[in-house]
Formats: C-alpha cells, sequence, structure tokens
C-alpha cells in the first residue's frame, strides 16, 4: 500500500528557506497530483499546493510567491521549498496524494493518503 | 477563495448519539465537498468523498449530504474511538480550502 514519509529539518531560521521532501514508497508517483498541507499548532488546515508528476503546479495565491515544488520522478519523491519564512510558517507540514478522478457523470479529487507529518518551527 | 463555515467548533455528545456536523460554502461547490477526520498527533484521514460517498473501510455510521453550498456530515452513533476533529474540504475551486474545523468530545 502507498504510504508517504516527509523529512526535512525541523528548525529553520527567519528569512531562510524551509525545503521538505516527501517520499513515496509502496507504489509510482507517476499520473497523480501530490499535495503540501500545513497546519500550525492548534489550529485549521491550510493547502498550500501541488504538484502533478509532469512539473505542473498549483499554488496558494496566498503563498504562491515564496513557493516552489519540484518533484523527481527517479527517486520517487516530490518537494517543497518556502522561502523567506517567518514565526507565521511555524506548523506541522503534511505531504499527501490528491487523488483526482474523472468520470462521465462526476468529478472527484480528494487528498486520499497523508503523511505522518513533520513539525518545521521558524526561530532563530 | 471560498470560504467553507462549519458549525458547531465543538460539541459534546454521549455515546451512541446521533451528532450532526454542518458545513457551508461561500459559494456553490456543487457536491465538490470531501470530509476528514484528525485525531490528536495524527494526520487527517478521509472518510467522504464527493458530498456522499463513503471511502472505503470507513465505517458506515459515518455519513454525507448536501449540494450547492450546504452540506450535512453525520455520525449515527458515536463511538468513543470518534473523538477527534473533523474537517470540510471543496475542491470546486483553487485554492483548495478547508472549514476551521469541528471537534468532537464525548459527554
Amino acid at each position: 500500500q502507498v504510504q508517504l514519509q516527509e523529512s526535512g529539518p525541523g528548525l529553520v531560521k527567519p528569512s531562510e528557506t524551509l525545503s521538505l521532501t516527501c517520499t513515496v514508497s509502496g507504489g509510482s508517483i507517476s499520473s497523480y497530483y501530490w499535495s503540501w498541507i500545513r497546519q500550525p499548532a492548534g489550529k485549521g488546515l491550510e493547502w498550500i499546493g501541488r504538484i502533478y508528476t509532469s512539473g505542473s503546479t498549483n499554488y496558494n495565491p496566498s503563498l504562491k510567491s515564496r513557493v516552489t515544488m519540484s518533484v523527481d520522478t527517479s527517486k520517487n519523491q516530490f518537494s517543497l521549498k518556502l522561502s523567506s519564512v517567518t514565526a507565521a510558517d511555524t506548523a506541522v507540514y503534511y505531504c499527501a496524494r490528491d487523488l483526482v478522478r474523472i468520470t462521465m457523470i462526476s468529478l472527484e479529487d480528494a487528498f486520499d493518503i497523508w503523511g505522518q507529518g513533520t513539525m518545521v518551527t521558524v526561530s532563530s | 477563495d471560498i470560504q467553507m463555515t462549519q458549525s458547531p467548533s465543538s460539541l459534546s455528545a454521549s455515546v451512541g448519539d446521533r451528532v450532526t456536523i454542518t458545513c457551508q460554502a461561500s459559494q456553490d461547490i456543487s457536491n465538490y465537498l470531501n470530509w476528514y477526520q484528525q485525531k490528536p498527533g495524527k494526520a487527517p484521514k478521509l472518510l467522504i468523498y464527493d458530498a456522499s460517498n463513503l471511502e472505503t473501510g470507513v465505517p458506515s455510521r459515518f455519513s454525507g449530504s448536501g449540494s450547492g453550498t450546504d452540506f450535512t456530515f453525520t455520525i449515527s452513533s458515536l463511538q468513543p474511538e470518534d473523538i477527534a476533529t473533523y474537517y470540510c474540504q471543496q475542491y470546486d475551486n483553487l485554492p483548495r480550502t478547508f472549514g476551521q474545523g469541528t471537534k468532537v468530545e464525548i459527554k
């Protein structure tokens, strides 16, 4: 069964770049959308953006100027970079598979598989 | 962005009670809505997709309904393992947006 695992530094200094990688195991990364979602402590979920395995991306406009996503199909990995971080970027970061199914009568699009999440703290 | 508003923000109910959570979208999203369950310290888990379809392996006491702007999530008989925060999420438009969450506790 497909599993996702986030990895990267747990502590990032203000103004620097947060870099996380999500490794997909138990299945192929190809032909899916892959999303990043974050959650500050005690708060709700915020979608950061997604990448298709072709490299096509969609970003949340609220973060677009600072976000870059990439995919490495040879390693079954996709990555997130968030630049110029501040304390407001402190959160648990999740990677998730964004499963899109289009049929004659319906469109389904849901985050059906999630990583366990990784806590990133922005602090000097 | 489409705003998703859940109510209530929290609720307390007894084991066996019927629990209902509502989610309202700021514009018509057809049936493009999902529901997730998040237990403390864990990642969210998909329960309902396309407003009313039960994800494989999810107990049948969970259900969803609605279309347009108004949606409902129901637990027909609350169990102790259902203690969690529940989120709705729309996929009609980008960016994807979530409700603020409803925390369900046992009375």
